[in-house]
């Protein structure tokens, strides 16, 4: 099984709100990875945890706050988002951060207003 | 940093037909690379993947082709079918990183398949 979980599917927020996103995985996985896709575009990397320690942020705006509470859960909890911000939010994981192959999961596609 | 660059953006073929996408990449230590199929209101979903130290990797309808020397790769789609359509991305990345997997992705090729 190669399933990674993501809740909601879709979010609306005000520019002044604040929520989160989640995203989980029952693989025995050890590194998740939080991603960015705007429309027709690649997905971007944001940051990533390892072993539940965050190892990599890729310079991500302060209003993106990632949290890891175990090796299964992946949250990202958001504050004061721009409209810029819109944009549908992937999380991955891999066995652990040596480990190659990334599974996704079907994306959080969030509208900031 | 490395950098991915994948041709065509778009590409249109007959049912039945070969399918081939390219990827080129700037960063001579990147020694793995996916491919990923994103179709409409999902999530990339890993398709075949290769690391450096192998030329080719098939598996069914599905190959991948890596030449390190001119640093670049290709997915080859044949006998392709109309549920090959969608989003491919390939990506680079490098293995043995203890703190993650970064992979960096190309700008994406539109395939569709008609029947």
């Amino acid at each position: 099984d190669t399933e990674v979980t993501q809740t909601p599917k879709h979010l609306v927020m005000g520019m002044t709100n604040k929520k989160s996103l989640k995203c989980e995985q029952h693989m025995g996985h050890r590194a998740m990875y939080w991603y960015k896709q705007k429309a027709k575009k690649p997905p971007e990397l944001m940051f990533v945890y390892s072993y539940e320690k965050l190892s990599i942020n890729e310079s991500v705006p302060s209003r993106f706050s990632p949290e890891c509470p175990n090796s299964s859960l992946l949250n990202l909890h958001l504050h004061a988002l721009q409209p810029e911000d819109s944009a549908l939010y992937l999380c991955a994981s891999s066995q652990d951060g040596l480990a190659a192959q990334q599974y996704f999961g079907p994306g959080t596609r969030l509208t900031v207003t | 940093g490395e950098n991915v660059e994948q041709h065509p953006s778009t590409l249109s073929v007959q049912e039945g037909d070969s399918a081939v996408i390219k990827c080129t990449y700037s960063d001579s230590a990147s020694n793995y690379f996916p491919w990923y199929k994103q179709e409409l209101g999902k999530g990339p979903q890993l398709i075949i993947d290769i690391r450096s130290n192998v030329g080719e990797k098939k598996d069914q309808r599905i190959a991948v082709t890596l030449n390190k020397t001119a640093k670049h790769f290709s997915l080859h789609i044949t006998e392709t079918q109309p549920e090959d359509s969608a989003v491919y991305f390939c990506a680079a990345g490098k293995l043995g990183m203890e703190y993650g997997n970064k992979l960096v992705f190309g700008a994406g090729t539109i395939l569709r398949v008609k029947s």
